[in-house]
Protein backbone atom coordinates (compact mmCIF):
# COMPACT_ATOMS: atom_id res chain seq x y z
CA UNK A 1 0.00 0.00 0.00
CA UNK A 2 1.16 3.57 -0.72
CA UNK A 3 2.18 5.38 2.12
CA UNK A 4 1.08 8.76 3.69
CA UNK A 5 2.51 11.29 1.29
CA UNK A 6 3.71 14.99 2.54
CA UNK A 7 4.67 18.05 0.72
CA UNK A 8 6.58 19.92 0.17
CA UNK A 9 9.38 17.98 2.44
CA UNK A 10 11.84 21.21 3.28
CA UNK A 11 10.52 24.95 3.28
CA UNK A 12 12.37 28.04 4.19
CA UNK A 13 10.68 31.22 5.44
CA UNK A 14 10.85 34.47 7.07
CA UNK A 15 8.60 35.04 10.31
CA UNK A 16 5.57 36.51 9.84
CA UNK A 17 5.31 34.89 6.70
CA UNK A 18 2.54 32.26 6.45
CA UNK A 19 2.98 28.62 5.07
CA UNK A 20 0.85 25.24 3.97
CA UNK A 21 1.56 21.91 4.49
CA UNK A 22 -0.46 19.40 2.89
CA UNK A 23 -0.51 15.45 3.56
CA UNK A 24 -2.42 12.36 1.97
CA UNK A 25 -3.01 9.83 4.62
CA UNK A 26 -2.95 5.85 3.57
CA UNK A 27 -6.48 5.31 1.45
CA UNK A 28 -9.25 3.96 3.97
CA UNK A 29 -7.40 5.74 6.97
CA UNK A 30 -10.00 7.89 8.74
CA UNK A 31 -8.03 9.06 11.50
CA UNK A 32 -5.50 11.64 10.61
CA UNK A 33 -2.94 13.53 12.74
CA UNK A 34 -0.40 16.46 12.58
CA UNK A 35 2.65 16.36 15.19
CA UNK A 36 5.27 18.98 15.47
CA UNK A 37 8.56 17.53 16.17
CA UNK A 38 10.78 20.19 17.42
CA UNK A 39 14.80 18.94 17.11
CA UNK A 40 16.07 16.65 19.93
CA UNK A 41 12.16 16.18 20.84
CA UNK A 42 9.45 13.43 20.42
CA UNK A 43 6.53 14.62 18.50
CA UNK A 44 3.77 16.23 20.14
CA UNK A 45 0.22 16.09 18.95
CA UNK A 46 -1.21 19.49 17.26
CA UNK A 47 -4.79 17.79 15.97
CA UNK A 48 -6.39 15.14 15.12
CA UNK A 49 -8.98 14.62 12.78
CA UNK A 50 -11.72 11.74 12.37
CA UNK A 51 -12.96 11.56 9.02
CA UNK A 52 -13.74 14.90 8.42
CA UNK A 53 -14.32 16.30 12.28
CA UNK A 54 -12.02 17.57 14.31
CA UNK A 55 -11.11 15.29 17.31
CA UNK A 56 -8.42 16.86 19.61
CA UNK A 57 -6.78 20.23 18.62
CA UNK A 58 -6.24 20.94 22.53
CA UNK A 59 -2.61 21.79 21.75
CA UNK A 60 -2.83 23.84 18.39
CA UNK A 61 -2.15 27.26 18.70
CA UNK A 62 -5.43 28.51 17.51
CA UNK A 63 -3.81 32.07 16.94
CA UNK A 64 -1.90 31.25 14.14
CA UNK A 65 -2.13 27.63 13.14
CA UNK A 66 -5.07 26.30 11.56
CA UNK A 67 -6.17 22.61 10.17
CA UNK A 68 -8.46 21.41 7.55
CA UNK A 69 -9.51 18.01 5.99
CA UNK A 70 -12.55 19.41 4.52
CA UNK A 71 -13.60 16.07 2.46
CA UNK A 72 -12.02 13.75 5.13
CA UNK A 73 -9.47 12.36 2.97
CA UNK A 74 -6.29 14.92 2.52
CA UNK A 75 -5.50 17.69 4.58
CA UNK A 76 -3.50 20.48 5.39
CA UNK A 77 -1.95 22.57 7.32
CA UNK A 78 -1.17 26.47 7.42
CA UNK A 79 1.06 28.85 10.29
CA UNK A 80 0.12 32.68 9.85
CA UNK A 81 2.52 34.26 10.75
CA UNK A 82 4.91 32.20 11.08
CA UNK A 83 7.34 31.98 14.46
CA UNK A 84 11.27 31.35 15.27
CA UNK A 85 10.27 29.29 17.35
CA UNK A 86 7.93 27.17 14.83
CA UNK A 87 10.94 25.44 13.25
CA UNK A 88 10.50 22.03 13.31
CA UNK A 89 9.11 19.07 11.69
CA UNK A 90 6.08 18.99 10.92
CA UNK A 91 4.91 14.94 10.80
CA UNK A 92 1.62 13.58 9.23
CA UNK A 93 0.26 10.31 10.46
CA UNK A 94 -3.37 8.33 9.65
CA UNK A 95 -4.28 5.48 11.07
CA UNK A 96 -7.49 2.96 10.31
CA UNK A 97 -10.95 3.47 11.24
CA UNK A 98 -12.39 1.45 14.65
CA UNK A 99 -9.14 -0.38 16.05
CA UNK A 100 -8.21 0.91 19.19
CA UNK A 101 -4.96 -0.26 19.24
CA UNK A 102 -3.85 0.36 15.81
CA UNK A 103 -0.35 1.87 15.53
CA UNK A 104 0.28 5.25 13.70
CA UNK A 105 1.50 5.49 9.59
CA UNK A 106 3.63 8.47 9.20
CA UNK A 107 4.71 10.26 6.16
CA UNK A 108 8.39 11.33 6.21
CA UNK A 109 6.83 15.29 6.77
CA UNK A 110 8.38 18.55 6.05
CA UNK A 111 11.43 20.60 7.85
CA UNK A 112 10.10 24.04 8.45
CA UNK A 113 12.97 26.44 8.71
CA UNK A 114 12.18 30.25 9.92
CA UNK A 115 14.40 32.67 10.03
CA UNK B 1 5.56 17.08 30.67
CA UNK B 2 5.96 13.94 28.57
CA UNK B 3 4.17 10.69 29.41
CA UNK B 4 7.05 8.66 28.61
CA UNK B 5 10.64 9.24 29.19
CA UNK B 6 13.56 7.59 27.47
CA UNK B 7 16.66 5.90 28.74
CA UNK B 8 19.63 6.32 27.82
CA UNK B 9 18.98 9.60 25.89
CA UNK B 10 22.28 8.22 23.62
CA UNK B 11 23.62 5.13 23.20
CA UNK B 12 26.78 3.64 21.18
CA UNK B 13 27.59 0.48 20.69
CA UNK B 14 29.42 -2.16 18.02
CA UNK B 15 27.64 -4.35 15.37
CA UNK B 16 26.67 -7.48 16.76
CA UNK B 17 26.32 -6.42 20.58
CA UNK B 18 22.63 -6.37 22.35
CA UNK B 19 21.00 -2.51 22.96
CA UNK B 20 18.47 -2.14 25.50
CA UNK B 21 16.31 1.03 25.55
CA UNK B 22 13.95 1.82 28.75
CA UNK B 23 11.27 3.95 29.12
CA UNK B 24 9.33 5.43 32.00
CA UNK B 25 5.87 6.73 32.42
CA UNK B 26 3.66 8.51 35.31
CA UNK B 27 0.00 7.13 34.83
CA UNK B 28 -1.91 3.90 33.80
CA UNK B 29 -1.72 3.15 30.32
CA UNK B 30 -3.78 1.23 27.51
CA UNK B 31 -0.73 0.23 25.72
CA UNK B 32 2.98 1.29 24.91
CA UNK B 33 4.44 1.38 21.56
CA UNK B 34 7.85 1.84 20.59
CA UNK B 35 8.66 3.53 17.35
CA UNK B 36 11.93 3.96 15.31
CA UNK B 37 12.92 6.68 13.34
CA UNK B 38 15.89 6.73 10.95
CA UNK B 39 17.32 10.63 10.31
CA UNK B 40 15.38 12.20 7.95
CA UNK B 41 12.68 10.09 7.97
CA UNK B 42 9.32 9.64 9.90
CA UNK B 43 8.44 7.56 12.56
CA UNK B 44 8.00 3.69 12.05
CA UNK B 45 6.08 1.63 13.90
CA UNK B 46 8.02 -1.86 15.38
CA UNK B 47 6.04 -3.16 18.27
CA UNK B 48 2.87 -2.58 20.26
CA UNK B 49 2.30 -4.58 23.68
CA UNK B 50 -0.81 -4.08 25.75
CA UNK B 51 -1.01 -3.30 29.52
CA UNK B 52 -2.38 -6.85 29.90
CA UNK B 53 0.80 -8.51 28.22
CA UNK B 54 4.59 -8.74 30.04
CA UNK B 55 6.72 -9.57 27.04
CA UNK B 56 6.36 -9.25 23.26
CA UNK B 57 9.01 -10.19 20.09
CA UNK B 58 9.04 -9.62 16.37
CA UNK B 59 12.41 -11.04 15.26
CA UNK B 60 15.59 -8.94 16.72
CA UNK B 61 13.11 -7.20 18.69
CA UNK B 62 12.06 -7.74 22.61
CA UNK B 63 9.36 -5.85 24.51
CA UNK B 64 8.76 -6.08 27.88
CA UNK B 65 6.50 -4.20 30.48
CA UNK B 66 6.21 -3.62 33.93
CA UNK B 67 3.23 -2.11 34.55
CA UNK B 68 3.95 -2.02 38.83
CA UNK B 69 6.99 -0.18 37.98
CA UNK B 70 4.97 1.77 34.85
CA UNK B 71 8.25 0.66 32.78
CA UNK B 72 9.01 -0.77 29.57
CA UNK B 73 12.37 -1.80 27.96
CA UNK B 74 13.01 -2.58 24.09
CA UNK B 75 15.90 -4.64 23.33
CA UNK B 76 17.32 -5.43 20.01
CA UNK B 77 19.61 -8.42 19.40
CA UNK B 78 22.54 -8.85 17.35
CA UNK B 79 22.46 -5.36 16.53
CA UNK B 80 23.04 -4.09 12.77
CA UNK B 81 24.50 -0.51 11.60
CA UNK B 82 21.30 -0.32 10.37
CA UNK B 83 19.88 -0.26 13.46
CA UNK B 84 21.27 3.31 13.99
CA UNK B 85 18.12 5.16 14.58
CA UNK B 86 16.14 7.44 17.33
CA UNK B 87 13.88 4.98 19.13
CA UNK B 88 10.71 6.57 20.74
CA UNK B 89 8.39 4.84 23.07
CA UNK B 90 4.24 6.47 23.36
CA UNK B 91 2.23 5.71 25.56
CA UNK B 92 -1.66 5.24 25.16
CA UNK B 93 -3.61 6.60 28.56
CA UNK B 94 -5.90 4.48 30.07
CA UNK B 95 -9.33 3.90 28.13
CA UNK B 96 -8.10 5.67 25.00
CA UNK B 97 -7.60 4.52 21.28
CA UNK B 98 -3.24 4.57 20.31
CA UNK B 99 -3.95 7.66 18.92
CA UNK B 100 -3.85 9.48 21.91
CA UNK B 101 0.06 8.34 22.58
CA UNK B 102 2.28 10.40 24.06
CA UNK B 103 5.90 10.59 22.64
CA UNK B 104 9.09 10.71 24.72
CA UNK B 105 12.18 12.21 23.19
CA UNK B 106 13.22 8.95 22.55
CA UNK B 107 16.47 7.36 22.80
CA UNK B 108 19.46 7.84 19.89
CA UNK B 109 21.00 4.20 18.93
CA UNK B 110 23.89 4.49 16.83
CA UNK B 111 25.55 0.72 15.61
CA UNK B 112 28.74 1.47 14.89
CA UNK B 113 29.94 -1.77 11.83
Amino acid sequence: EAGVAQSPRYKIIEKRQSVAFWCNPISGHATLYWYQQILGQGPKLLIQFQNNGVVDDSQLPKDRFSAERLKGVDSTLKIQPAKLEDSAVYLCASSPPGAQASPLHFGNGTRLTVT
Amino acid sequence: SQQGEEDPQALSIQEGENATMNCSYKTSINNLQWYRQNSGRGLVHLILIRSNEREKHSGRLRVTLDTSKKSSSLLITASRAADTASYFCATAPYNTNAGKSTFGDGTTLTVKP
